[in-house]
Parts: structure tokens; sequence; C-alpha cells
């Protein structure tokens, strides 16, 4: 099994420029979530899906949006980019149970220029 | 709303010192709590997690925490760091019964030098 998978790996944009980042699991996990990290802030959620067909917005959703395309797949589109969205963006996935780990996917860097 | 505070965002030892990281969250109810490390260049990885049960939770590679309910803490404790230890570790926080979001906290970045 792969695990989450995100693609890219890294992506340098010019502001105003769109772009979408790719999550897939193949855990047949119920939920998925996308967050950013950005030095001394950790990590905050962006917008999550419990099950195939939902989405939900997190803590900082605000120059984003989220498909859910199947089960495996959940997207993250920016419209249109700004430099305050130069960040790491990891993809996660979960069982449905609220004690059930996470699972990361590897990240994927983005530079707005 | 939950948060988390890590205190130390970063620390040196020497290969063989004692390891206390500080976690500590606020939110008045029941709460599931989890420690994740981050490795340079990889992605996050669980240490371990505490939902109910025995407050000392032990995880892998020699990492444990221990949970005090009146602190409002969950410190992460290793009794003898190497170098492979390297890495940002991030304590994290979510509320029993609520739908797995998780708050993070800021991290604590952690050289180990050989």
């Amino acid at each position: 099994n792969a695990g989450v998978t995100q693609t890219p790996k890294f992506q340098v944009l010019k502001t105003g420029q769109s772009m979408t980042l790719q999550c897939a699991q193949d855990m047949n996990h119920n939920s998925m979530y996308w967050y950013r990290q950005d030095p001394g802030m950790g990590l905050r959620l962006i917008y999550y899906s419990a099950s195939e067909g939902t989405t939900d917005k997190g803590e900082v959703p605000n120059g984003y949006n989220v498909s859910r395309l199947n089960k495996r797949e959940f997207s993250l589109r920016l419209e249109s980019a700004a430099p305050s969205q130069t960040s790491v963006y990891f993809c996660a996935s979960s069982p449905p149970d609220t004690q059930e780990t996470q699972y990361f996917g590897p990240g994927t860097r983005l530079l707005v220029l | 709303a939950q948060s988390v505070s890590q205190h130390n965002h970063h620390v040196i030892l020497s290969e063989a010192a004692s390891l206390e990281l500080g976690c500590n969250y606020s939110y008045g109810g029941t709460v599931n709590l989890f420690w994740y490390v981050q490795y340079p260049g990889q992605h996050l990885q669980l240490l371990l997690k505490y939902f109910s049960g025995d407050p000392l939770v032990k995880g892998i590679k020699g990492f444990e925490a221990e949970f005090i309910k009146s602190k409002f803490s969950f410190n992460l404790r290793k009794p003898s760091v190497q170098w492979s230890d390297t890495a940002e570790y991030f304590c994290a926080v979510n509320a029993r019964g609520s739908f797995q979001k998780l708050v993070f906290g800021t991290g604590t970045r952690l050289l180990v030098s050989p």
C-alpha cells in the first residue's frame, strides 16, 4: 500500500495563478483532510471531508476550495494564489472514529511569488 | 475551542541526555491526545496516543508520555536520546465525541548532537 500520496511535491506559482493539489489514499479511509504547515504555527486545518460527498471548512479555509472526487481522492484548489499561501500542504486520511490515527502524506511545498 | 501550547520551540541536547517536551491543552471536556514526529524531509508519523486508561503511554522508539488531567498536560519523555531523534515534534488534541478535528501545537524542533 502506498498510503497517502500527494502531487506535486513542489510547485512555484506567480500571484494570481491557480492550481490544484492532488491527494489520494489507498487505505479505504472515509475521512480526509488538508492542512497547511507554516514555521512557528504548526499545522492548521484548511478543509476536511468526513465522508465521500461531504466537505467542511477547517480553521483557515479562505482562499481555498476542495473537492472530494471519490472515496480515494481529495483535491485542494487555489483559485488565485497569494504570497500568504506559500506553505507546505499536507493531506491526511483516517477512519471515521475519533480515536483513530490520521495518516499523513509527504506534503507539497508551494511557493507563491 | 481547543488549543495546544508547546512552550519549547527549540531544544538542543547531546546524545544520551534525557528529553522532556511540554504540551498543555485548553479544553473543558474529554480529549484524545497525540504526539506526532516529523523527521527531516519526511511526513508526520504518530509517536503515541492517549485515549483512556493508564495515563502513562508508551510509544515507538522508546518515547513515552504522561497525561496529567489536573494540569491539562501531556508531556513527552525519553530517557536517553539518540542523534536519530533529531526531528520536529507536534502535540495534538481532539475533543472526544467530535469528528476527528485535530488541533496541533506549534511544534518543538529537537536537535541532538552526536
